[in-house]
């Protein structure tokens, strides 16, 4: 069946590095999400892109979509340890409206 | 603001006992999830709803079932529990059917079951 896989599975930066999370589809997607789940808390939307290649910034957030839109990732630059969660990717096959989520990457940012 | 609220933050059941998960938003919306994370795993869609009483299965339907009696009330049931059901499960909800809109959580019920 459809997956997509999230890379790395754990991070773990000082505060100030930037952080980078891969996300890739085994099949084309429509659109991807990403969301951030606090540590005790649940996820939350971040973002959505839809066009191929499409590129989206939230001040230190950067957010890609692959040309081929099989793959996306998230970057954020200068990590704050405010930055501490898990990141996943939620994509959305065309036809669908079933949502599959990546693996997720945990961020820790040491002060 | 959209709320997604869920019966119980903790929940301790035995093996074999009847368990129900109740979920309710507040935003009218269409579309509501049931989804379980497990460390690794990420989260796993079990069921969704696109309207009262349509269900259509996630990618781990087996020993589940659900109840969307209401618009704003979404049920998870586990039949029979197992230990292998021991998870955080999270509901959701996102607005307007068919459509590719981002999905409201709510604060997750972790259960288990002894």
């Amino acid at each position: 069946g459809q997956q997509v896989m999230q890379i790395p599975q754990y991070q773990h930066v000082q505060e100030g590095e930037d952080f980078t999370t891969y996300c890739n589809s085994s099949t084309t997607l429509s659109n991807i999400q990403w969301y951030k789940q606090r540590p005790g808390g649940h996820p939350v939307f971040l973002i959505q892109l839809v066009k191929s290649g499409e590129v989206k910034k939230q001040k230190r957030l950067t957010f890609q979509f692959g040309e081929a839109k099989k793959n996306s990732s998230l970057h954020i630059t200068a990590t704050q340890t405010t930055d501490v969660g898990t990141y996943f990717c939620a994509g959305l096959t065309s036809g669908t409206y079933k949502y599959i989520f990546g693996t997720g990457t945990r961020l820790k940012v040491l002060a | 603001d959209v709320k997604v609220t869920q019966s119980s933050r903790y929940l301790v059941k035995r093996t074999g006992e009847k368990v129900f998960l109740e979920c309710v938003q507040d935003m009218d919306h269409e579309n509501m999830f049931w989804y379980r994370q497990d460390p690794g795993l990420g989260l796993r869609l079990i069921y969704f709803s696109y309207d009262v009483k349509m269900k259509e299965k996630g990618d781990i339907p087996e020993g589940y079932s659900v109840s969307r009696e209401k618009k704003e009330r979404f049920s998870l049931i586990l039949e029979s529990a197992s230990t292998n059901q021991t998870s955080m499960y999270l509901c959701a909800s996102s607005p307007y059917r068919g459509s590719s809109y981002e999905q409201y959580f709510g604060p997750g019920t972790r259960l288990t079951v002894t």
